[in-house]
Parts: C-alpha cells; structure tokens; sequence
C-alpha cells in the first residue's frame, strides 16, 4: 500500500517561495512508469493540478502556474518536492501530493493522495 | 487551460439515480480524452472512482461499487458520471478530469445532495 505524507511551512510570507515535500513509503518514485503530482485545493473551492513529475525526471506543469512552480524529484529518500515562487495570496490552499499511474494505456488516473498540508500566504 | 463545465449541485432521494455532467468546449471533441471521476468528503482528499473513453475503454477503481459508471454524450460534448441507487453515504462532491491539451484538468466539482 503506497502512502503519502507531505511536509513544510503551513506559514509564508508574500512574495517569498512556498517549499513542500512528499514522502512516499510502500512503493519506490524511481524505476516505474508512475508520475508523482501535486495538486492544490483553496478552501471551499475546487481542485487545481499544478504538476508532476515522471520517475525519469520529466516533468508537467500547470500553463498559468508554469513560470513559477518546479518539481523535483529526490530518489535517496524517495521523495519528491514542490517549489513555487513568488506567492500571494491567492497561493493560499491545501496542497496535495498525489500518485498518478502511467500505463502504456495511456490511463493515468491519482489514485494514492497524501492528506494534504494546508498553506497560508500572509505577511 | 480550457474550462471543464460542471453544475454546482446536483440531488437524489436514495434509491434514485443522479447524473454529474462535465462538457468540455465546443472546440475540443470529447470523443479521444478519457474522462476521469472523483469523489471528495470533507475532510479527506479527493477518492478515484473511473474513468471512461467508450464502452470498450473504461475502467472502475479498486473497491468502488458498480452503482458508479461512466459514460458520455457526443452531441454534447459532455461525459458523464452515473450513480446508480444512491445511497446517504454517496453525498460527497464530484470531480471530473480530463488532459484537454496541454495539462490536467479538473471540473469545478459538484455537490451531490442525497434527500
């Protein structure tokens, strides 16, 4: 059974770089076929892909959030990180770590979510 | 990113049937994309349930009941979630997803209501 659990400052300051990790245990982010995502969710609102990334280190992202968000895997620790910069407050929501299956099917569907870590853009 | 359309609300006494709808634009033709379902109770994250492309291409997550199927509508360029029987414990909200072309994208959700 993967599991997920994300990690980082539930506090950030405006304009300032928002940083989380993803820890997964029960399954290896390196070797396979799976993308391992980040998804976001303002309260009360709905839910925003932001990106992801392929155990080969390639990576997707969200078009309007593109020019501020990296991805990163970490393969010694099996886990993988979330950077995004220069945030407002708009950035303010649960963000969620997430595995997305890759087969050759082209079915890519999340189906292991972390619990989510709530973060708040104030000064 | 294109916009996937759901309606915000949605209802059904137990026993009936509801219906979740996600349409994408008229300029992007549902008829490739595999639609995929989400369900989310407060407080927990979102829970896969399928994903539908056509009857020969569709798939039901680990554990999710059969009452919950998947289908589209060509002519309105829409996919669709069907819960069969509902049940109290179905009230949630619902998500579609879909890659319209350069990105994952979720449907603004709906709220099923169960009476």
């Amino acid at each position: 059974q993967v599991q997920l659990q994300e990690s980082g400052p539930g506090l950030v300051k405006p304009s300032q770089t928002l940083a989380l990790t993803c820890a997964v245990s029960g399954g290896s982010i390196s070797g396979g076929s799976d993308y391992w995502s980040w998804v976001r969710q303002p309260a009360g609102k709905g839910l925003e892909w932001i990106g992801r990334i392929h155990s080969s280190g390639n990576t997707h992202y969200n078009p309007s959030l593109k020019s501020r968000v990296t991805i990163s895997l970490d393969t010694s620790k099996n886990q993988f990180s979330l950077r995004l910069t220069s945030v407002t407050a708009a950035d303010t929501a649960l963000y969620y770590c997430a595995r997305q299956t890759g087969g050759a099917d082209y079915v890519h569907y999340l189906d292991y979510w972390g619990q989510g870590t709530l973060v708040t853009v104030s000064s | 990113q294109p916009v996937l359309r759901q309606p915000p609300s949605s209802s059904a006494s137990p026993g009936e049937s509801a219906r979740v709808t996600c349409t994408l634009p008229s300029d992007i033709n549902i008829g490739p994309h595999n639609v995929y379902w989400y369900q989310q109770k407060p407080g927990s994250p979102p829970r896969y349930l399928l994903f539908y492309q056509s009857d020969s291409h569709k798939g039901q997550g680990s554990g999710v009941p059969s009452r919950f199927s998947g289908s589209k509508d060509a002519s309105a360029n829409t996919g669709i979630l069907l819960v069969s029987g509902v049940q109290s414990e179905d009230e949630a909200d619902y998500y579609c997803m879909m890659w319209p072309t350069n990105g994952w994208v979720f449907g603004g959700g709906t709220k099923l209501t169960v009476l």
